[in-house]
C-alpha cells in the first residue's frame, strides 16, 4: 500500500518561513493536497492540487510537488499557523494520509 | 453556509453496533462525492470510506471492511456510516467531508463536519 511520510515536527520562528516535506514513491505523479488542524478542531484545506490555496487561505502558504517530495511552505509564519499539518494524496481508490507534522512557531 | 453536522456517535462495547450520520446543507449534496474519516486519541487522521454521488461506488479502508457500510440518502442531504463488529481500535473521532474526485488524479475533502465521538469499550 502507498505510504506518505511526514517529518513529526518542524519548528519556525516567528515571521520566518517553515517548510514541511510529504515523502512518497513518485509523489510528484500524483497530486498532492495539504490540512491544517488546530487543537480541538477539524482539518481544514490549505492547499489542493499541489500549489492552488482554497478561498480564505492566506497567501503565504504555498506548495510546492515534484520527484517524490511534496512540500508545504508557510512564509511570514505566524503564531496562528501553530498547528497539526496533513498531506494527503490519491492512490489505487484509495485516501492516504501523512503522518501528520506538528508545526511550533517559537 | 457549508455545513456538515455529524451524529450517532457514543459508549459501545466490543462487537456492538453504530450507526453515524451526517447531515449536509448549503450545497447541492448529491453533486458530490462523501467521506468519512477518523481520528484516534492523539493519532492522525485515516480515511475510512467514500461514496460517489449515487452511491454506486463505494471504497473502503482494509481495516473497515466487511464491517462498515457508507450509504447516502439524496433526497434526504445525509450521509450514513454503519459500524458492526467492533474492535477498540475504532475508538475516534468520525469526521464526514465534501469530496472531490478527479479519477485516478485526485480525492480530496475541501469541507469537514466537526466529527462524533466513537468509544469501543466494555
Amino acid at each position: 500500500s502507498y505510504e506518505l511520510t511526514q517529518p513529526p515536527s518542524v519548528s519556525v520562528s516567528p515571521g520566518q518561513t517553515a517548510s514541511i516535506t510529504c515523502s512518497g514513491d513518485k509523489l510528484g505523479d500524483k497530486y498532492a493536497f495539504w490540512y491544517h488542524q488546530k487543537p480541538g478542531q477539524s482539518p481544514v484545506l490549505v492547499i489542493y492540487e499541489d500549489i492552488k490555496r482554497p478561498s480564505g487561505i492566506p497567501e503565504r502558504f504555498s506548495g510546492s510537488n515534484s520527484g517524490n517530495t511534496a512540500t508545504l511552505t508557510i512564509s511570514g509564519t505566524q503564531a496562528m499557523d501553530e498547528a497539526d499539518y496533513y498531506c494527503q494524496a490519491w492512490d489505487s481508490s484509495t485516501v492516504v494520509f501523512g503522518g501528520g507534522t506538528k508545526l511550533t512557531v517559537l | 453556509e457549508v455545513q456538515l453536522v455529524e451524529s450517532g456517535g457514543g459508549l459501545v462495547q466490543p462487537g456492538g453496533s453504530l450507526r453515524l450520520s451526517c447531515a449536509a446543507s448549503g450545497f447541492t449534496f448529491s453533486s458530490y462525492w462523501m467521506s468519512w474519516v477518523r481520528q484516534a486519541p492523539g493519532k492522525g487522521l485515516e480515511w475510512v470510506a467514500n461514496i460517489k454521488q449515487d452511491g454506486s461506488e463505494k471504497y473502503y479502508v482494509d481495516s473497515v471492511k466487511g464491517r462498515f457500510t457508507i450509504s447516502r440518502d439524496n433526497a434526504k442531504n445525509s450521509l450514513y456510516l454503519q459500524m458492526n463488529s467492533l474492535r477498540a481500535e475504532d475508538t475516534a473521532v468520525y469526521y464526514c467531508a465534501r469530496s472531490h474526485w478527479g479519477g485516478p488524479s485526485y480525492y480530496y475533502m475541501d469541507v469537514w463536519g466537526k466529527g462524533t465521538t466513537v468509544t469501543v469499550s466494555s
